[in-house]
């Protein structure tokens, strides 16, 4: 099946620890990004790589680090974790030339941070 | 981006049309509209986009005002999966690094009932 893929789905760990979520996208996109859901349903944009190079980085913590080895990956890591990273994660995929960007979704990955 | 107004919440009837309507009146001349929606616990999917003429394509039509200060999401025979938060989403087409983030606001909850 062509899709963005995450892996784990479900994520539970203790304050303190450091932990990765992998995303794979084989829809021949160039352009992947990183979302957050939180408990208030609030969907915002963290990170964006385009050919494996930074494009977007909005204001989160630096514990965060965001991987891509090559176009088809983006992988987030988060050190020391916290209360507060609790939350569902999303990751996306799209073309970086297309006229309206039609951004495609993973299945999320919920982070529970005890 | 220009910012967007929805309804908190709406219901349809299963098999009528639901007409989910978005304020967005200090849209720019180069923003484009674009609806996404999410289904309980799963990714936001893309549906529809348009800049200024209506738009149409097997999930659903979009109309745009004339003065493209507000727009309709329709779907024409709801189903009870269309059962979603829809979020109306308005951003500069293009390349460049912000251009290609998506702002969801808190969108509109459509409940389609049987």
């Amino acid at each position: 099946d062509t899709a963005v893929s995450q892996t784990p789905k479900y994520l539970v760990t203790q304050m303190g620890n450091d932990k990765s979520i992998k995303c794979e996208q084989n829809l021949g996109h160039d352009t992947m990004y990183w979302y957050k859901q939180d408990s208030k349903k609030f969907l915002k944009i963290m990170f964006s790589y385009n050919n494996k190079e930074l494009i977007i980085n909005e204001t989160v913590p630096n514990r965060f680090s965001p991987k891509s080895p090559d176009k088809a990956h983006l992988n987030l890591h988060i050190n020391s974790l916290e209360l507060g990273d609790s939350a569902v994660y999303f990751c996306a995929s799209s073309h970086w030339t297309s006229e309206y960007n039609e951004q495609f979704f993973g299945p999320g990955t919920r982070l529970t941070v005890l | 981006d220009a910012k967007t107004t929805q309804p908190t919440s709406m219901d349809c009837a299963e098999g009528r049309a639901a007409n989910l309507p978005c304020n967005h009146s200090t849209i720019s001349g180069n923003e484009y509209v674009y609806w996404y929606r999410q289904i309980h616990s799963q990714g936001p999917q893309y549906i529809i986009h348009g800049l200024k003429n209506n738009e149409t394509n097997e999930m659903a039509s979009l109309i745009i005002t004339e003065d493209r200060k507000s727009s309709t999401l329709i779907l024409p025979h709801a189903t009870l999966r269309d059962t979603a938060v829809y979020y109306c989403i308005v951003r500069v087409a293009g390349s460049g690094g912000s251009n290609y983030k998506l702002t969801f606001g808190k969108g509109t909850l459509l409940t389609v009932n049987p």
